[in-house]
């Protein structure tokens, strides 16, 4: 079945580093990869996605790439802040359904 | 986001005590579901709703049961509640595969 696998946290930055959290998935078809991010006591929100292969998602400075090649939706970002402390999530839709499957999470925090 | 509201937003309550969580969503849309986030496992999927009086299970059905009589409300019950219940429950609806879920903004349940 699909399965989504990420880096396991946590991950602890300073202020203006560059963030790489690691994403693979397993799927059948022609999945949409998600990246989710979910602050402290709220509910996840979607960051970016991307519906194929070689698209690049972007928002608020984070992008990710769907490699189909490497099974792969790595998150980036060049320069953190502190407010992008967050919990993020890698998940994956199959287009033949509605079934979504979301990764573990990994907790960033960003130091000052 | 406000387009589904979970209530309550926190409970207490005790070993062996029927609970009760509702989820209103006010944008129409047919798939709904309820997850659990607990540390170590990320989201796991309880129980979803793709129309009026049609669910199915996840892939942690056990000890919950829901009903959907409204296309805007799906409801979540614990029949006896366990401490193994205490979590964030999330609520979720379906956008689309290029879009992915909402969610509510959660219940924080503790079962003391």
């Amino acid at each position: 079945g699909n399965s989504v696998t990420q880096m396991e946290g946590p991950v602890t930055l300073s202020e203006e580093a560059f963030l790489t959290i690691n994403c693979t998935y397993t799927a059948t078809g022609y999945p949409s990869l998600f990246w989710y991010v979910q602050y402290p006591g709220e509910g996840l929100q979607l960051l970016l996605k991307a519906t194929k292969a070689d698209d690049k998602g972007s928002n608020k400075g984070f992008e990710a790439t769907y490699r189909k090649e490497t099974t792969s939706f790595h998150l980036e970002k060049g320069s953190v802040q502190v407010s992008d402390s967050a919990v993020y999530f890698c998940a994956l839709s199959d287009s033949n359904n509605n079934d979504m499957r979301f990764g573990a999470g990994t907790r960033l925090t960003v130091k000052p | 986001d406000a387009g589904i509201t979970q209530s309550p937003r926190h409970k207490v309550t005790e070993t062996g005590t029927p609970v009760t969580l509702r989820c209103h969503q006010t944008e129409n849309h047919r798939y709904m579901y309820w997850y659990r986030q607990d540390p170590g496992h990320g989201l796991r999927l309880i129980h979803y709703s793709y129309g009026v009086k049609d669910t199915d299970k996840g892939e942690v059905s056990d000890g919950y049961s829901v009903s959907r009589s409204k296309t805007e409300d799906f409801l979540l019950t614990l029949e006896s509640a366990t401490s193994s219940q205490t979590s964030v429950y999330f609520c979720a609806t379906w956008q689309g595969a290029n879009y992915g879920y909402t969610f509510g903004s959660g219940t924080r349940l503790t079962v003391v």
